[in-house]
């Protein structure tokens, strides 16, 4: 039973270009999360997805950033023209549909560096 | 809104003594508590929750953490501290009526040989 497979682990973008970040949650798993650490920075909580449905998109920027989970496949994060700003590990984690009483599962993280 | 604070950016201790790393939360309601350690250009690992009852919880490794409701606290101890102890740890919450957990800014953690 796989973990949370997370890739590319590392990821490098001129400025300008896109990123994307793709999650595949345990097996049984339907609840996506995705955080950002910056460094000497704590886990910041970006997005909460279920198939096909955004439910809390609260911790997302406004511009550039979009997350989606679709039916079949994986959940993917995507920047759109990555700033030197975007440089940071993006974590995701998931969780059973009978809710995360027993917490998260993370995967190993994506590491996005901007040049 | 949720929240957790760290108050410790950074844990000393000698090994083979006794180590506490800090937590406090804030929460509406009744919380969900965790401990996640982070070792270095890895992914967090589940180290113990609090969901009810006991207030003490023990978790890997031989970790510790104790709810204390009226301080609002669940700070993470272990009696006897090892080198490979040496991580960052993240203390987090969950609002039981939310289904997303919030994450301090994290201690780091050395144990000196």
């Amino acid at each position: 039973n796989a973990g949370v497979m997370q890739n590319p682990r590392h990821l490098v973008r001129r400025r300008g270009q896109e990123a994307r970040l793709r999650c595949s949650p345990m097996k049984g798993h339907s609840h996506v999360y995705w955080y950002r650490q910056l460094p000497e920075e704590g886990l910041k909580f970006m997005v909460y997805l279920q198939k096909e449905n955004i439910i809390d998109e609260s911790g997302m920027p406004k511009e550039r950033f979009s997350a989606e989970f679709p039916k079949e496949g994986p959940s993917i994060l995507r920047i759109q023209q990555v700033v030197r700003g975007d440089s940071a590990a993006y974590f995701c984690a998931s969780s059973p549909p009978q809710g995360i009483n027993y917490g998260y599962t993370f995967g190993s993280g994506t590491r996005l560096t901007v040049v | 809104a949720q929240s957790v604070a760290q108050p410790e950016d950074q844990v000393n201790v000698a090994e083979g003594n006794p180590l506490t790393v800090k937590c406090t939360y804030s929460v509406s309601g009744n919380p969900y508590l965790f401990w996640y350690v982070q070792y270095p250009n890895r992914g967090l690992q589940f180290l113990l929750k609090y969901i009810t009852g006991d207030n003490l919880v023990k978790g890997s490794y031989g970790f510790e953490a104790e709810f204390n409701k009226s301080q609002t606290s669940f700070h993470l101890k272990k009696p006897s501290a090892l080198v490979s102890d040496s991580a960052l740890y993240f203390c987090a919450v969950r609002d039981r009526r939310d289904d997303k957990i919030i994450f301090g800014k994290g201690t780091r953690l050395h144990i000196l040989p």
